[in-house]
């Protein structure tokens, strides 16, 4: 069965600092990756996703992900963090052999401070 | 182009009661899904359906039913309302094998 690891509960960054948010998986294949961000009392706004081929890939909002393989990882990264980042963020795997199906991390929450 | 809606946005239930919460989409996907939020869980997934006519269990499906009425409308039914149902409540669509697109939510309290 497949999984996703958000191993912070919580992120500090100062605005205009660079910002990662980390993701590790579990998935027997090739994964597909998702990011999707929540704002308060809000549904939840995809940001990026890997299917295949580069292993940085670009986004909403100026984020990025790097997939790593070796590692089975997919931090979302964005180089000058904002006031109005601050949200919670949540990576998704979904196995490329099953149907549509995601499979969601605890979530991370990103506080941006002034 | 309204995308996902969900009705109600916020219900309050006594123990035992029923309910049906609501959810459509205009993007003509033919996947849609149920998932339920509570804090430090993540997004666990109730019911999806991969067509019209179709569903099947997901992570977390006692206690929950669902119908595909069309290719449009997907609902989830609580037939007797439990307290460790109080959960947010989104509903999402997909093209098969695309992102999912997700609602704004239900906020059901059960007392």
């Amino acid at each position: 069965a497949q999984s996703v690891a958000q191993p912070e509960d919580q992120v500090n960054v100062a605005e205009g600092n660079p910002l990662t948010v980390k993701c590790t998986y579990s998935v027997s294949g090739n994964p597909y990756l998702f990011w999707y961000v929540q704002y308060p009392n809000r549904g939840l706004q995809f940001l990026l996703k890997y299917i295949t081929g580069d292993n940085l890939v670009k986004g909403s909002y100026g984020f990025e992900a790097e997939f790593n393989k070796s590692q089975t990882s997919f931090h979302l990264k964005k180089p000058s963090a904002l006031v109005s980042d601050s949200a919670l963020y949540f990576c998704a795997v979904r196995d490329p052999q099953g149907y549509s199906t995601l499979t969601f991390g605890k979530g991370t929450m990103l506080l941006v401070s002034p | 182009n309204a995308g996902v809606t969900q009705t109600p946005k916020f219900q309050v239930l006594k123990t035992g009661q029923s309910m049906t919460l609501q959810c459509a989409q205009d993007m003509n996907h033919n996947s849609m899904y149920w998932y339920r939020q509570d804090p430090g869980m993540g997004l666990r997934l109730i019911y999806y359906s991969a067509s019209e006519g179709t569903t099947d269990k997901g992570e977390v499906p006692n206690g929950y039913n669902v119908s595909r009425l069309n290719k449009r409308e997907f609902s989830l039914r609580l037939e007797s309302a439990a307290p460790s149902q109080t959960s947010v409540y989104f509903c999402a669509s997909s093209e098969d094998r695309g992102q999912q697109f997700f609602g704004p939510g239900t906020r059901l309290t059960v007392l």
